[in-house]
């Protein structure tokens, strides 16, 4: 158990209104991850961290942003939610660098209206 | 080609017999390969690693073959809790970082 963390686990929304999904973890890790997950898609990167303040773009980062002021939190905002966006959102962590393994919390399920 | 490529499914095969897939790759910078497991409604898992000279764990068994770019999992005496999606995932060590999830091949396992 990698002691990862999503909230809210359920969220139903409306077009237009900003929404932050929050990953905590308890392992102090390095890297942490944002993923979604669609139907025909599989996993897509939104946004990553490799430390506080320390964050970079995936290959579906358009609409989103991100935040990490502590090693155990990282926040994904979007900032006016469309019906594109709703998903399962995945939040993982990794021991080290990308290439090794990842442990993942157990999402976030949107729907914006 | 895609980047990572796997056999959506699903696979129906009955309880016992063993079932393999194949997951092929097209950088042949990649240097990790994993297998995670995902079941319906929750997070991936990861279920192996996939090394080099291949590795065994149980019932499944992972294997590379650099040389066509492509990783295996074979799974013997299946059971009915093997039911799940299998995600192949392939990572390269370059300044970048850069990991790739396949989509995905579902497996069914009949009573």
């Amino acid at each position: 158990d990698a002691g990862i963390t999503q909230s809210p686990r359920h969220k139903v929304t409306e077009t237009g209104t900003p929404v932050t999904l929050r990953c905590h973890q308890t392992e102090n890790h390095r890297y942490m991850y944002w993923y979604r997950q669609d139907p025909g898609h599989g996993l897509r990167l939104i946004h990553y961290s490799y430390g506080v303040k320390d964050t970079d773009k995936g290959e579906v980062s358009d609409g989103y942003s991100v935040s990490r002021s502590k090693t155990e939190d990282f926040l994904l905002t979007l900032e006016s939610a469309t019906s594109s966006q709703t998903s399962v959102y995945f939040c993982a962590i990794s021991l080290g660098r990308a290439q090794e393994t990842q442990y993942f919390g157990p999402g976030t399920r949107l729907l914006v209206l | 080609r895609k980047e990572v490529e796997q056999d959506p499914g699903p696979f129906n095969v009955p309880e016992g017999a063993t079932v393999a897939f194949n997951c092929t790759y097209s950088n042949s910078a990649s240097q990790s390969f994993f297998w995670y497991r995902q079941d319906c409604r929750k997070e991936p898992k990861l279920l192996m690693s996939v090394y080099s000279s291949g590795n065994e764990d149980g019932r499944f068994t992972a294997q590379l073959n650099r040389a066509s770019q492509y990783i295996s999992l074979l799974i013997r005496d299946s059971k009915l809790s093997d039911s799940a999606t299998y995600l192949c995932v392939v990572s390269l060590m370059n300044r970048d970082d850069k990991i790739i999830f396949g989509k995905g091949t579902r497996l069914h396992i009949l009573p």
